[in-house]
């Protein structure tokens, strides 16, 4: 059973275009969801976070949204450049346990057209 | 500073050899995990490890031995590769802070099971 679901599977926006990345997720003891970037070849590494006592943050173009209701996430790429062309993860972690290990969605590759 | 490195960089086994791949990370964190990466299947957890001296089971630990006799390394071995064990291996470690945990994952290594 995935834990964090994650959709779309892939998404092509044209230059300036906003890309939005879904994510929902099962378990509530969950309370950190950060998302990553990767691009070919390389690692993941971490773009932006969220913790379900805010609904929204925002770091120059991307945008988290959070819906803690309906346990949802989301990410916004505004004015989506082809430099932004990665593959998107999102995820979960809970601190109950102490392992802060997150639960990683399946991936959105991302393609920006010039 | 060379945060997380992994060695080697690419490797083709033998279906039944046994390999060791390393993880080293140079930023003191206590926090280290193995992730496999398969296209469509996401980032799954391994194996991890809270401090040296315990690891733990992921999501998908067959076929996988680790071990952590130092905060420094994080080494993940295969008993008897198998075809199916193809994939890009990540290693990560985790720093936690405030409001805020971060993964840094290694470039990884790939590995073709024939």
């Amino acid at each position: 059973q995935q834990q964090v679901k994650q959709s779309p599977q892939s998404l092509i926006v044209q230059k300036g275009g906003i890309s939005i990345i879904n994510c929902a997720y099962e378990n509530t003891a969950f309370d950190y969801f950060p998302w990553y970037q990767q691009f070919p070849g390389k690692g993941p590494a971490l773009l932006i976070a969220i913790r379900p006592d805010v609904s929204e943050k925002k770091e120059g173009r991307f945008t988290i949204s959070f819906n803690k209701s309906a346990k949802q996430f989301s990410l916004h790429i505004m004015d989506s450049q082809p430099g932004d062309s990665a593959t998107y993860f999102c995820a979960a972690s809970s601190r109950t346990g102490g392992s802060y290990i997150p639960t990683f969605g399946r991936g959105t590759s991302l393609i920006v057209h010039p | 500073n060379a945060g997380v490195t992994q060695t080697p960089k690419f490797q083709v086994l033998k279906t039944g050899q046994s390999m060791t791949l390393q993880c080293a990370q140079d930023m003191n964190h206590e926090y280290m995990s193995w992730y496999r990466q398969d296209p469509g299947m996401g980032l799954r957890l391994i194996h991890y490890s809270v401090g040296a001296g315990i690891t733990d089971q992921g999501e998908v630990p067959n076929g996988y031995n680790v071990s952590r006799s130092t905060t420094e390394d994080f080494p993940l071995r295969l008993l008897s590769a198998a075809p199916s064990q193809t994939s890009v291996y990540f290693c990560a470690s985790t720093v936690i802070g405030g409001r805020q945990e971060t993964q840094y994952f290694g470039p990884g290594t790939r590995l073709l099971v024939l």
